[in-house]
């Protein structure tokens, strides 16, 4: 099946400093991918959609500017936590899919700590 | 809004237990809904689906039944293998976000343990 990577699998930053995650679909094209946060025993809460060379859509409530999304390729899109602060630590997970109506492939997931 | 709600857990069986997650969802129109499990270390993989009404997604000897009328998607398996040991997921598809897609909204996911 379609494989997600994510990279860093874990992450601990300083306050205020900027952390870039990165995921990659890597057997296939990903015209959408999806950005999750997880906070302990809770739901995947959706942050943002990204199409491949457009601008992400993010959620409500969801800080554009301090959660920076970038789909510049079909197999490549960036999650940078901007000036991060403790309340920013949590597992930030994305999803990859080709086509309109395809599947989600998920990643492993991206374990963020601010400290 | 829409809205999954699954049984907490965690759940703890022994092998060839009978095993059943509870789901039940909140949504307008006719979503699709899923299960997707996460073995340790992993992401979510989509374990099975259904579509629409009365249909019966399966996968690996686990079952889900779309019920309208109760508006659930239990998840049931009649004999848990230690391998099976993961988080596991309920999830419908019915919202369509601004981004020109559907998006996925999650049950908070239930952790199952089964025991030699």
């Amino acid at each position: 099946g379609a494989v997600v990577s994510q990279h860093p699998s874990r992450v601990i930053c300083k306050s205020g400093t900027s952390v870039k995650i990165e995921c990659r679909s890597l057997d296939f094209q990903a015209t959408t991918m999806f950005w999750y946060r997880q906070f302990p025993k809770k739901s995947l809460m959706l942050m943002a959609t990204s199409n491949e060379g457009s601008k992400a859509t993010y959620e409500q409530g969801v800080e554009k500017d301090k959660f920076l999304i970038n789909h510049a390729s079909l197999t490549l899109s960036t999650l940078t936590v901007t000036s991060a602060h403790p309340e920013d630590s949590s597992f930030y997970i994305c999803s990859a899919r080709s086509g309109g109506g395809g599947e989600q492939y998920f990643g492993p997931g991206t374990r963020l700590t601010v400290t | 809004g829409d809205s999954v709600t699954q049984m907490e857990g965690p759940v703890t069986l022994s092998e060839e237990a009978f095993l059943t997650i509870n789901c039940t969802y909140t949504a307008t129109g006719y979503p699709s809904l899923f299960w997707y499990v996460q073995y340790p270390g992993e992401g979510l993989q989509l374990l099975l689906k259904a579509t629409k009404a009365d249909d019966k997604g399966s996968n690996k000897g686990f079952e889900a039944t779309y019920r309208k009328e109760t508006t659930s998607f239990h998840l049931e398996k009649g004999s848990v293998q230690v391998s099976d040991s993961a988080v596991y997921f309920c999830a419908l598809s019915g919202s369509y976000s601004g981004a020109g897609s559907y998006q996925l909204t999650f049950g908070k996911g239930t952790k199952l343990s089964v025991i030699p």
